[in-house]
C-alpha cells in the first residue's frame, strides 16, 4: 500500500492568514494526488484534483502544487469557513489512500 | 447534479453482517466507480472498495474476506456488505462516485454519511 503523511495534524491561523499544508507520498505518485476539504459533520468534499487542478466553484485562495512523492495545499487569506479538516489522497493505484488529515482552526 | 444517499441500519450485533445501500439520483450507475468509504469516529478516512459500472470489483485487501460490493442498476443503487463485524468496524460509513480522469481517481461525489455501531 501506499502510505501518505501529512503535516501538520494541526494548525491554527488568523483569518486573512496564509497556510500551507503538506502531503508526502511512500512512492512516487506522480501527480495523483488529490485534496479534500471535510467540514464538521459533513462528508469530504473535492477541492484539488491531480495535484494541482482547482475544481470549479473552488475559490482561487486554495491551490495545490507539487509532483512525485511531495504535495502542498496553500490556503491563501484563510476565512473563517475555512474551519475543517483538510485531506490528501492518492489516486495512483489501489487500495485508494487517505492522508490522516490535517485539522485547521481558525484563531 | 449527481446526489447519493446511504440507507442502513445503525446498530449492527458483534459478528453479524452490516449491509448498507447507496441510492444514486441525477446521473446513471452505468458509468464511472462507485465505492465506499468509513470513518471511525474522530478518526481519519478508509477507502473499503468499489465496483466499476460493469460488474468488476475492487477491495482494500485488509477488508476483502469480509467485503462485497454489488450493483443494481435498475433500481440505481449500490450496496456495501461487511460480515463478521467488530466493534473496529463502528464507523460513518460514506458512499462515493470516483472518476479516473488521465488515471487521476479522485472521489467527485460523496453521500452524507451514514454511523453504523457495533454493540451488542
Amino acid at each position: 500500500d501506499i502510505q501518505m503523511t501529512q503535516s501538520p495534524s494541526s494548525l491554527s491561523a488568523s483569518v486573512g492568514d496564509r497556510v500551507t499544508i503538506t502531503c508526502r507520498a511512500s512512492q512516487s505518485i506522480g501527480k495523483n494526488l488529490h485534496w479534500y476539504e471535510q467540514k464538521p459533520g459533513k462528508a469530504p468534499n473535492l477541492l484539488i484534483f491531480a495535484a494541482s487542478s482547482l475544481l470549479s466553484g473552488v475559490p482561487s485562495r486554495f491551490s495545490g502544487s507539487g509532483s512525485g512523492t511531495d504535495f502542498a495545499l496553500t490556503i491563501s487569506g484563510l476565512q473563517p469557513g475555512d474551519l475543517a479538516t483538510y485531506y490528501c489522497q492518492q489516486g495512483y493505484s489501489a487500495p485508494y489512500t487517505f492522508g490522516q488529515g490535517t485539522r485547521l482552526e481558525i484563531k | 447534479q449527481v446526489q447519493l444517499q446511504e440507507s442502513g441500519p445503525g446498530l449492527v450485533k458483534p459478528s453479524e453482517t452490516l449491509s448498507i445501500d447507496c441510492t444514486v439520483s441525477g446521473g446513471s450507475i452505468n458509468s464511472d466507480y462507485w465505492n465506499w468509504v468509513r470513518q471511525p469516529p474522530g478518526k481519519g478516512l478508509e477507502w473499503i472498495g468499489n465496483m466499476l459500472y460493469t460488474g468488476s470489483t475492487d477491495y482494500n485487501p485488509s477488508l476483502k474476506s469480509r467485503v462485497t460490493i454489488s450493483v443494481d442498476t435498475s433500481k440505481t443503487q449500490f450496496s456495501l456488505k461487511l460480515t463478521s463485524v467488530t466493534a473496529a468496524d463502528t464507523a460513518i460509513y460514506y458512499c462515493a462516485r470516483a472518476r479516473s480522469s488521465g488515471g487521476h481517481y479522485h472521489f467527485d461525489y460523496w453521500g452524507q454519511g451514514t454511523l453504523v455501531t457495533v454493540s451488542s
